[in-house]
């Protein structure tokens, strides 16, 4: 079965730059999508087909996707942003999965 | 407004069946996916699988294939979710969410289903 994997976590001081990374075989070429899960919450799209920004999203929160890697940026982190990230890929061979989910703190 | 609403939470006996819903509003229903994602206590999310209402087409992972049944009623714009014998590893939170091609961009409140006897 196809997996994608995530850093269990990922620390950054208010205002400095976020990576998150999803790692899965040939993973450039599938379709990537990003979201966002506070605390008690539910998740919430920030980043579909790669690199486009939901309606309403913030533009500190920026995506790519390519060979085996997609990343998650978060530029200018504010401590707002502290949640769980999930990656997710798709497509007609895979159906959908989920990223193992990345905890990012806001020191 | 795109919303989807829940049924409430569930507390059932292992072996018991159980269905829950979720009910779309605001956009042509019969028109977009829709699907369902578990989270285990403490836990990450897990591709379920989806619906398509206009012809009830269905797409399941295959860690779920066979273990639960996804429906959909176009007349009152409504996915279910469907356990025949739930067991206690089946304890998890549940969310229903609009498939727009290749991601969810709308996602319900979640339902919180707990199996113990």
């Amino acid at each position: 079965s196809y997996e994608l994997t995530q850093p269990p976590s990922v620390s950054v001081s208010p205002g400095q730059t976020a990576s998150i990374t999803c790692s899965g075989d040939k993973l450039g070429d599938k379709y990537a999508s990003w979201y966002q899960q506070k605390a008690g919450q539910s998740p919430v799209l920030v980043i579909y087909q790669d690199t486009k920004r939901p309606s309403g999203i913030p533009e500190r929160f920026s995506g790519s996707n390519s060979g085996n890697t997609a990343t998650l940026t978060i530029s200018g982190t504010q401590a707002m942003d502290e949640a769980d990230y999930y990656c997710q890929a798709w497509d007609s061979s895979i159906a959908g999965v989920f990223g193992t989910g990345t905890k990012v703190t806001v020191l | 407004e795109v919303q989807l609403v829940q049924s409430g939470a569930e507390v059932k006996k292992p072996g018991e069946s159980l269905k829950i819903s979720c009910k779309g509003s605001g956009y042509n229903f019969p028109s977009y996916w829709i699907g369902w994602v578990r989270q285990m206590p403490g836990k990450g999310l897990e591709w379920m699988g989806i619906i398509y209402p206009g012809d009830s087409k269905t797409k399941y992972s295959p860690s779920f294939q066979g273990q639960v049944s996804i429906s959909a009623d176009n007349s009152i714009s409504a996915a279910s979710l469907q356990w025949s014998s739930l067991k206690a590893s089946d304890t998890a939170m549940y969310y229903c969410a609009r498939h727009a091609g290749n991601y969810f961009d709308y996602w319900g409140q979640g339902t919180l289903v707990t199996v113990s006897s």
